[in-house]
């Protein structure tokens, strides 16, 4: 079955600018998460959906950055006046539900701040 | 705090060596962990995920261990090939958040 997609696969977008970044999971898979991966390093957690509400956004880095979910399904992820330290890999993951279940992850969107 | 770390950063090794990669954690209280492999500028894969209440789990030239209670995990590849070159990620669940704390990675390269 297909997995999860993200679009787009690169980004480049000047300082201060608006990106959206988009994630369509695993259908039928109700939890989604972003994480944001630097050079050299692991992912790091950004935020996680269940179903259509945000239930946990502590690692969102700060209002500049925002998600949504409106319909349980394909979320967006929103970065507003973007900063060279944004560029980075948007990574999206699914999972059947919160909890134990193994979480699938995209290709990831690679952002370019110049 | 949860913090993973993953030692060697980096390791290169002959084709057909047995290798071993190491995983540790601070806050032994996790629901699971999770071993993925990254290829360059690509995405996570699975390999393995092991419940807290797991010893190990196997697939195919894959073995990964848990020691829940010295915070340790580790990852060992029988037999390595060049196809086996990427970095490999090791991921816990703490037992009381959905999402994963990621280590930084070894950069496995299997020489031909």
């Amino acid at each position: 079955g297909a997995g999860v997609s993200q679009t787009p696969s690169n980004k480049v977008t000047e300082k201060g600018k608006y990106v959206e970044l988009r994630c369509d999971p695993i259908s039928g898979h109700t939890a989604l998460y972003w994480y944001r991966q630097s050079l050299g390093q692991g992912p790091e957690f950004l935020i996680y959906f269940q179903g259509t509400g945000a239930a946990d956004d502590s690692g969102l880095p700060n209002d500049r950055f925002f998600a949504v979910r409106p319909e349980g399904s394909v979320s967006t992820l929103k970065i507003q006046r973007t900063e060279r330290g944004d560029s980075a890999v948007y990574l999206c993951a699914s999972s059947p539900k919160g909890g134990g279940y193994e979480q699938y992850f995209g290709p990831g969107t690679r952002l370019t701040v110049t | 705090k949860q913090e993973v770390t993953q030692i060697p950063a980096a390791l290169s090794v002959p084709e057909g060596e047995n290798l071993v990669l190491n995983c540790s954690f601070t806050d032994s209280a996790i629901y699971n962990l999770q071993w993925f492999r990254q290829d360059p500028g690509k995405g996570l894969t699975s390999l393995l995920l092991i419940q807290s209440s797991q010893r190990e789990q196997t697939s195919g030239r894959l073995n990964a261990s848990l020691d829940k209670s010295s915070g340790r995990s580790t990852l060992y590849i029988a037999a390595s090939q060049p196809g086996d070159s990427a970095t490999y990620l090791c991921a816990v669940k703490p037992g009381s958040a959905r999402q994963l704390t990621f280590g930084s990675g070894t950069q496995l390269t299997v020489l031909p």
